[in-house]
């Protein structure tokens, strides 16, 4: 079994202030997804990267994928409430076609 | 376009009772997938179908069933409900050529 580690569980912030969620293997990912869940829903797919130093840019949100494709993070730039919900990586190891998930980052943003 | 459906939304059992959970994709995907979702515990994949007519384990199958009734519909049996089987449940369905899954709003299902 893959283990996708996930960093922090828990993050409380004010407006306005940046962050960071990190997610971590010791394998090699095929590709790498961040969703974002709010409570009552499934998690909706916010990002994939696939190649080594990618880095893509959603609005206010940056991901980065590790150049060995070990790792990667969520970088969120002046954060608002709106913001506020389960933040999932999950991965995708060789040619399997199923997703490990980590074990989320729950984001409260401040008003 | 309803994308992934999941029913019922909420439900209730004592132990040992079982029920099935279903769930409908109409995006014509492939593969079709059931996950549970515990606090802390991300979610974990109970069972897979990579297409119609097959089935396979994920991480945690122990006292579930699965049928892939057809392309569109992907079923989950509790034959005998335990506590240890309360939580959230989730199906996801994806295409081919990709790794994007997109998920159903969930079944909050409480064993006492």
């Amino acid at each position: 079994t893959q283990l996708l580690e996930q960093s922090p569980q828990f993050l409380s912030i004010q407006e306005g202030e940046n962050l960071t969620v990190y997610c971590n293997s010791s394998s090699v990912f095929s590709s790498l997804q961040w969703y974002r869940q709010e409570p009552g829903e499934g998690p909706v797919l916010l990002v994939t990267v696939v190649t080594g130093g990618e880095v893509k840019k959603l609005k206010r949100l940056t991901f980065q994928f590790g150049d060995a494709r070990k790792d990667s993070s969520l970088h969120i730039t002046a954060a608002q409430p709106g913001d506020t919900g389960l933040y999932l990586c999950a991965g995708a190891f060789g040619s399997a076609r199923q997703l490990t998930f980590g074990s989320g980052t729950q984001l409260t943003v401040l008003p | 376009n309803a994308g992934v459906t999941q029913t019922p939304k909420f439900q209730v059992l004592k132990t040992g009772q079982s029920m099935t959970l279903q769930c409908a994709q109409d995006m014509n995907h492939n593969s079709m997938y059931w996950y549970r979702q515990d606090p802390g515990m991300g979610l974990r994949l109970i069972y897979y179908s990579a297409s119609e007519g097959t089935t396979d384990k994920g991480e945690v199958p122990n006292g579930y069933n699965v049928s892939r009734l057809n392309k569109r519909e992907f079923s989950l049996r509790l034959e005998s409900a335990a506590p240890s089987q309360t939580s959230v449940y989730f199906c996801a369905s994806f295409g081919s050529g990709s790794y994007e899954q997109y998920f159903g709003p969930g079944t909050r299902l409480t064993v006492t």
